[in-house]
């Protein structure tokens, strides 16, 4: 397993301004990944976060809105582009670990409200 | 891409009850099947697993299923308690371009009554 943290855990933001959550796990991943989640909704994947390369986004997000860095193997970054209502939301980090990666551990995510 | 189909969306059940919660995918590709638990306010967290070359496994009171010839997979919750009550989400994982990407499913409210 791994651990990781998020921060911030939440903030409130005006519409327009953009805002960069971290997301930091204690041991080294091959695997790091973003995600959506609206209040009582499921998880949404956003991208992949690509250690020394671009991230890989899904469909319905762009680099423009979504921007990702992924500097070494323990860290990434989302950065959440002049945002609007729409994007008040949960966002959640997580790491793959295992052979494969697909064993998922979550950071507490970070509570974002833009008025 | 694959999809993931999860019901019920609510479960209600006595304490000491079972609980089934089942899921369905549509990419016979899809090879790992992990469950998760989020309590209200809480990170997801992974409660069991399952790989496509296994039918079962369980882990004290939880097991989960797979059927891949029906593309479908089950968590069974037995002697339910009041802790267990949570959301809990069923996904598929599939190999894309040299990684794994999960789906999950739409989340099912247990709620388990003392």
């Amino acid at each position: 397993s791994a651990v990781i943290s998020q921060k911030p855990s939440r903030d409130i933001c005006q519409r327009g301004t953009s805002l960069t959550i971290q997301c930091q796990v204690d041991s080294q991943v091959t695997m790091m990944f973003w995600y959506r989640q609206q209040p009582g909704q499921s998880l949404t994947l956003i991208a992949t976060a690509n250690q020394g390369s671009e991230a890989t986004y899904e469909s319905g997000f762009v680099i423009d809105k979504f921007p990702i860095s992924r500097p070494n193997l323990t860290f990434s970054t989302l950065t959440v582009s002049n945002m609007s209502p729409e994007d008040s939301s949960i966002y959640l980090c997580s790491a793959g670990t295992g052979t494969h990666g697909n064993e998922q551990f979550f950071g507490p995510g970070t509570r974002l409200t833009v008025l | 891409g694959e999809n993931v189909e999860q019901h019920p969306s609510t479960l209600s059940v006595q304490e000491g009850d079972s609980a089934v919660i089942k899921c369905t995918y549509s990419d016979s590709a899809s090879n790992y099947f992990p469950w998760y638990k989020q309590e209200l306010g809480k990170r997801p967290q992974l409660i069991i697993d399952i790989r496509s070359n296994v039918g079962e496994k369980k882990d004290q009171r939880i097991a989960v299923t797979l059927n891949k010839t029906a593309k479908h997979f089950s968590l069974h919750i037995t002697e339910t308690q009041p802790e267990d009550s949570a959301v809990y989400f069923c996904a598929a994982s599939l190999g894309v371009g040299g990684y794994q990407k999960v789906t999950f499913g739409t989340g099912t409210k247990l709620q388990v009554i003392p």
